[in-house]
């Protein structure tokens, strides 16, 4: 079946610092790929998106590219900050289909 | 526009009891999704509704169950409590408009003694 895994954490950094929160995926067909960030206390809130190979989402100073190649989706950032910490989810859903499925999550953690 | 609304916040229940959990989506849409999450398991998919009708269930026993009402609202129910019940659950609601992006709540947090 489908299935994510994300890159185990927590993941501290120091502010400014570059991130890479890595991300593939095991899939039939051609599913569009997410990434979802919960800050504490809160749901789940849509960083970016993308929907075909080779598209680049982005967001708030966030990155991801699709690669069908390599099955990845790894999430980028160039510079965080302290407010970039939170738990991140990388997931899947087929066009069409009634089911996302998520990563296990990884937190990171922005140190000033 | 109000968010994705779920009561209560916090539950406390026992070994044995049974819990209900309720979900107001976002106006207009009519999917509601349910999940569960622990810190072990991540995010679980439950069952997902689209005009009172179940379109899709998760690998979880018979004893949760959900429905959706001709409102949208939801209400999912865990009978016959077990320790390892004790999760964050999540409701998320989406539509066709929004092309798959789901819209979460803040959840229910259920504790199990």
């Amino acid at each position: 079946g489908d299935s994510v895994t994300q890159m185990e954490g927590p993941v501290t950094l120091s502010e400014e610092a570059f991130l890479t929160i890595n991300c593939t995926y095991t899939a039939t067909g051609y599913p569009s790929l997410f990434w979802y960030v919960q800050y504490p206390g809160e749901g789940l809130q849509l960083l970016l998106k993308a929907t075909k190979a080779d598209d680049k989402g982005s967001n708030k100073g966030f990155e991801a590219t699709y690669r069908k190649e390599t099955t990845s989706f790894h999430l980028e950032k160039g510079s965080v900050q302290v407010s970039d910490s939170a738990v991140y989810f990388c997931a899947l859903v087929h066009p069409g289909g009634f089911k996302t499925i998520f990563g296990a999550g990884t937190r990171l953690f922005v140190k000033a | 526009k109000a968010g994705v609304t779920q009561t209560p916040r916090y539950l406390i229940k026992t070994r044995g009891q049974q819990v209900t959990l309720s979900c107001s989506p976002i106006s207009g849409h009519r999917s509601v999704s349910w999940y569960q999450q622990t810190p072990g398991q991540g995010l679980q998919f439950l069952f997902e509704y689209f005009s009172e009708t179940q379109r899709n269930k998760g690998n979880f026993p018979g004893r949760f169950s959900g429905r959706q009402f001709s409102n949208s609202r939801s209400e999912m129910n865990v009978s016959t409590l077990e320790l390892g019940d004790s999760a964050l659950y999540l409701c998320a609601s989406s539509s066709v408009a929004t092309n798959e992006k789901l819209f979460f709540g803040s959840g229910t947090q259920l504790s199990v003694l």
